[in-house]
């Protein structure tokens, strides 16, 4: 069964703590990202991967840390730089070209105590 | 900066009517156009994609492309409440990044 997954679904962070989200896909795709969207909001580009090993910072990457040292994985941090991290959190990919579509996983919410 | 821009809504139609949801790119390089559907609390979920001028149906979807006027919409024929949803346009340039408008409301009204 191909996709993408998130875990955990929901997420509870307190002050001053480092939260990390997961994200794996088997679909074979070069290009990984993540979005923060907020209530109402469309969707920004917190980072994005394209290679194993290499990753780009979006428009939001403050607060943020993401490692891919995995074709399959690619993990975001919510560092206690953050300071305002309530949102819902998507992960996507692609595969490499120009017209390759995007899928997304079916996201975590990030709520802080 | 590239910029996607959609009209939020809400917008309302009556069951069985045609709902058109549009959005306009500033990019001019941008070579491939989506739509997404995403229902409260969900991800998004692909429907239609585009990548040249003219018109692309699937179903009861018809996605339109005008490169020159730097214009994408979605056009849902014969409206159902299974309809309601916050549509996204998406638009992607070079260098496989991808740029969301904010997503235009819709309310299909029994």
């Amino acid at each position: 069964d191909g996709g993408i997954t998130q875990s955990p679904k929901y997420l509870f962070r307190k002050e001053g703590q480092n939260v990390t989200l997961s994200c794996e896909q088997n679909l074979n795709h070069d290009a990984m990202y993540w979005y923060r969207q907020d209530p109402g909001q469309g969707l920004r580009l917190i980072y994005y991967s394209q290679i194993v090993n290499d990753f780009q910072k979006g428009d939001i990457a403050e607060g943020y840390s993401v490692s891919r040292e995995k074709k399959e994985s690619f993990p975001l941090t919510v560092t206690s730089a953050q300071k305002n991290p309530t949102a819902f959190y998507l992960c996507a990919s692609s595969k490499d070209g120009a017209q390759e579509t995007q899928y997304f996983g079916p996201g975590t919410r990030l709520l802080v105590l | 900066q590239k910029e996607v821009e959609q009209n939020s809504g809400p917008l309302s139609v009556p069951e069985g009517a045609i709902a058109s949801l549009n959005c306009t790119y500033s990019d001019r390089g941008s070579q491939s156009f989506f739509w997404y559907r995403q229902y409260s609390g969900k991800s998004p979920e692909l429907i239609m994609f585009i990548y040249s001028n003219g018109d692309k149906e699937d179903g009861r979807f018809t996605a339109q492309l005008n490169k020159a006027s730097q214009y994408v919409s979605l056009l849902i024929r014969d409206s159902q409440p299974s309809d309601s949803a916050t549509y996204l346009c998406a638009v992607k340039a070079t260098g496989n990044q991808f740029y969301f408008g904010t997503g235009t409301s819709l309310t299909v009204i029994p």
